[in-house]
C-alpha cells in the first residue's frame, strides 16, 4: 500500500453514460497525476496537478475526460458519454515536488472501467 | 516515445539474482534512471532511481555505467511474487511525466 488510494476498483458501466473516479493522493503531496493504461501496453499520462492547478493534459484527453483538484487534495476525473475505447485502467499517482532535484511518483491500485 | 530499451521478457530462478538490462544512450544528464514494477492488475510499484552512482535499497540495486548510456537492476535472490512487468524509465521532474515502455516480463519460477 503506498498510501494512494484510488475508488472505485472497478466500475462496468453501458455506453453513453457518465463515471467519474476519484484519487486521494498521500497527504503531503502536492503533484497529483493521472494516467491510462490499456491491455499489454505501459500506462500514458493525462494530465497532472500542482496544487490545484492543472498544469499539463495529454491530447489524449478528449473533450470528454475532464480533471479537478478543488482544494489541491483529491482530484476526481470524469468521462462524458462513455465510449468502448475508454476501457482501460485508470492511474493516479502522486508526488512531493520541491527542493529536491527529482521527486518520484508513487501509484495508486487503479480504477478498471469496461464500457459496454 | 520512451528512451529506454529494454528486452521484452525474461526467466529466472528463485533464489537467484535477476538481473534486468536497460539501455538509454540517449539520456540527459540531468534524467534520472527511475525503475517501477507492476504486478498482474495492480498499479505500478516504485522500486528505485539513480542518477550516476549506483544505489541500493531494501528492494533491488541499480548500477549505471559510467558513461549513463545503460543501467542494470538487480533483485539478489528472486522470488516467486517478483514475476512482474518490469519498467526502466529516464525522468527529469521539470518534465512532469513519466514515460513507459512496453517494460521487460520477468518470469520467476520454481
Amino acid at each position: 500500500d503506498t498510501g494512494v488510494s484510488q475508488d472505485p476498483r472497478h466500475k462496468i458501466t453501458k455506453r453513453g453514460q457518465n463515471v467519474t473516479f476519484r484519487c486521494d493522493p498521500i497527504s503531503e503531496h502536492n503533484r497529483l497525476y493521472w494516467y491510462r493504461q490499456t491491455l499489454g501496453q505501459g500506462p500514458e499520462f493525462l494530465t497532472y496537478f500542482q496544487n490545484e492547478a492543472q498544469l499539463e493534459k495529454s491530447r489524449l484527453l478528449s473533450d470528454r475526460f475532464s480533471a479537478e483538484r478543488p482544494k489541491g487534495s483529491f482530484s476526481t476525473l470524469e468521462i462524458q458519454r462513455t465510449e468502448q475505447g475508454d476501457s482501460a485502467m485508470y492511474l493516479c499517482a502522486s508526488s512531493f515536488y520541491g527542493t529536491s532535484s527529482t521527486d518520484t511518483q508513487y501509484f495508486g491500485p487503479g480504477t478498471r472501467l469496461t464500457v459496454l | 516515445d520512451a528512451k529506454t530499451t529494454q528486452p521484452p521478457s525474461m526467466d529466472c530462478a528463485e533464489g537467484r539474482a535477476a538481473n534486468l538490462p536497460c539501455n538509454h544512450s540517449t539520456i540527459s544528464g540531468n534524467e534520472y534512471v527511475y525503475w517501477y514494477r507492476q504486478i498482474h492488475s495492480q498499479g505500478p510499484q516504485y522500486i528505485i532511481h539513480g542518477l550516476k552512482n549506483n544505489e541500493t535499497n531494501e528492494m533491488a540495486s541499480l548500477i549505471i555505467t559510467e558513461d549513463r548510456k545503460s543501467s542494470t537492476l538487480i533483485l539478489p535472490h528472486a522470488t516467486l511474487r517478483d514475476t512482474a512487468v518490469y519498467y526502466c524509465i529516464v525522468y527529469y521532474s521539470r518534465a512532469d511525466k513519466l514515460i513507459f515502455g512496453t517494460g521487460t516480463r520477468l518470469q520467476v519460477f520454481p
